[in-house]
Formats: C-alpha cells, sequence, structure tokens
C-alpha cells in the first residue's frame, strides 16, 4: 500500500469548513483513498473512499487531483462532535485485508 | 443490531497471566480483524480471519494467537501477557473481499503490569 503524509494537528472553528491535506504521491493507478476517523478512543469509523473523482456524502467531501498525488477531506460545517483524529489510507479496493492507519492529523474544532 | 462487541472493555494483568479476548458480530460478515493501538499511534494488525476456521498473521502476531471456530466470533488469546502488550485492542469486520468499510468494535483497554 501506498504511504500517506498528514500533518500531525489542526484547528477550525466551529461552523467553517475543515479542510484536511493527505499526501500519497507513490499511489498507483488501482489504489483508491480512504478517510477513516477516531473520535475519544473509540473504534474509527468510515467516513468515504474514492478513487479519481470527487466524492461527495453526508458526512463530507473528498477531493482527489488530478494527478492522484494527494488529496482533500472536507467537512463542510464543523462541530464539536468532529473533533477527532482523521486517518488517510489508500489500499488497493479489492485487497481484502487490513487497513493501514498511521498516526492520522488530530482536528480540534474550536468553538 | 448490535454490531460488533467486544468483550471485556477493560482490563488488568499481571506479568505471566493469560486471557482471551472475545469478538461478536451480527452482521454476518466474512473477514474479522484484531488490531492494537498504542498511545498516540495509529492501529496495527495482530491477526484476521477471512472466514470460519481460517486465521492469518499481521504486522504484529507475535504473543498472541487467534481462533475462529464460528463465523461470528474471532477471539484474540495472551498466553503469557507482558507489559509491552498493554494497549487498545480493536475489532473489526468486513463484508468480503470487495466491501470497502470496516466496522470497529468499542475497544478493550487492557494493562499489564
Amino acid at each position: 500500500d501506498a504511504k500517506t503524509t498528514q500533518p500531525t494537528s489542526m484547528d477550525c472553528a466551529e461552523g467553517r469548513a475543515a479542510n484536511l491535506p493527505c499526501n500519497h504521491s507513490t499511489i498507483s493507478g488501482n489504489e483508491y483513498v480512504y478517510w477513516y476517523r477516531q473520535i475519544h478512543s473509540q473504534g474509527p469509523q468510515y467516513i468515504i473512499h474514492g478513487l479519481k473523482n470527487n466524492e461527495t456524502n453526508e458526512m463530507a467531501s473528498l477531493i482527489i487531483t488530478e494527478d492522484r498525488k494527494s488529496s482533500t477531506l472536507i467537512l463542510p460545517h464543523a462541530t464539536l462532535r468532529d473533533t477527532a483524529v482523521y486517518y488517510c489510507i489508500v489500499r488497493l479496493y479489492n485487497y481484502g485485508q487490513n487497513f493501514v492507519f498511521g498516526p492520522g492529523t488530530r482536528l480540534s474544532v474550536l468553538p | 443490531n448490535a454490531g460488533v462487541t467486544q468483550t471485556p472493555k477493560f482490563r488488568v494483568l499481571k506479568t505471566g497471566q493469560s486471557m482471551t479476548l472475545l469478538c461478536a458480530q451480527d452482521m454476518n460478515h466474512e473477514y474479522m480483524y484484531w488490531y492494537r493501538q498504542d498511545p498516540g499511534m495509529g492501529l496495527r494488525l495482530i491477526h484476521y480471519s477471512v472466514g470460519e476456521g481460517t486465521t492469518a498473521k499481521g504486522e504484529v502476531p507475535d504473543g498472541y494467537n487467534v481462533s475462529r471456530l464460528k463465523k461470528q466470533n474471532f477471539l484474540l488469546g495472551l498466553e503469557s501477557a507482558a507489559p509491552s502488550q498493554t494497549s487498545v485492542y480493536f475489532c473489526a469486520t468486513q463484508n468480503g473481499v470487495r466491501s470497502y468499510e470496516q466496522y470497529f468494535g468499542p475497544g478493550t483497554r487492557l494493562t499489564v503490569t
């Protein structure tokens, strides 16, 4: 699986958009980008995933650059409950084993 | 529909003691995983199973054993606990090889003194 690089921590004001970057410069053509988050020592929670097109669901949007070497997770209106560690993971879609979780980005949403 | 449950939630062991962590799921998922998470770090895979009766080693399998006798249960055993095994243990499930999402349990916090 390709390695990812994320900032250690970020702050965001409540109600504003939170933009979390991820670099994955060694990603291969058939690897997907996944985002999970972990709220205060709970089990990680799936957010979104994509291959090359931008994706949106009820939780977030995922913007992947045209060269696929980086991506941004966008939480459009961050709330205090979005304070968590966010993990960017790259892996093959049908590679049925584990996700490789790095240290992630600790997002603090401030009132 | 409980999803993924883990038993116990907390446990303190003395060095050399043994214990078994239980992961149970009611989603009929084929794949199950055991991860550990040390403070300030991401998750590391210990063992996993792609179906009833099958298990395989992950990234950090030493000191652990697993069994998947029933599809809904995945057991993680520590035969002789060591302080280095102090961690939070998470179980996860996945609905087959082409599924994109893993579902995680609430975790078991284990301290070995």
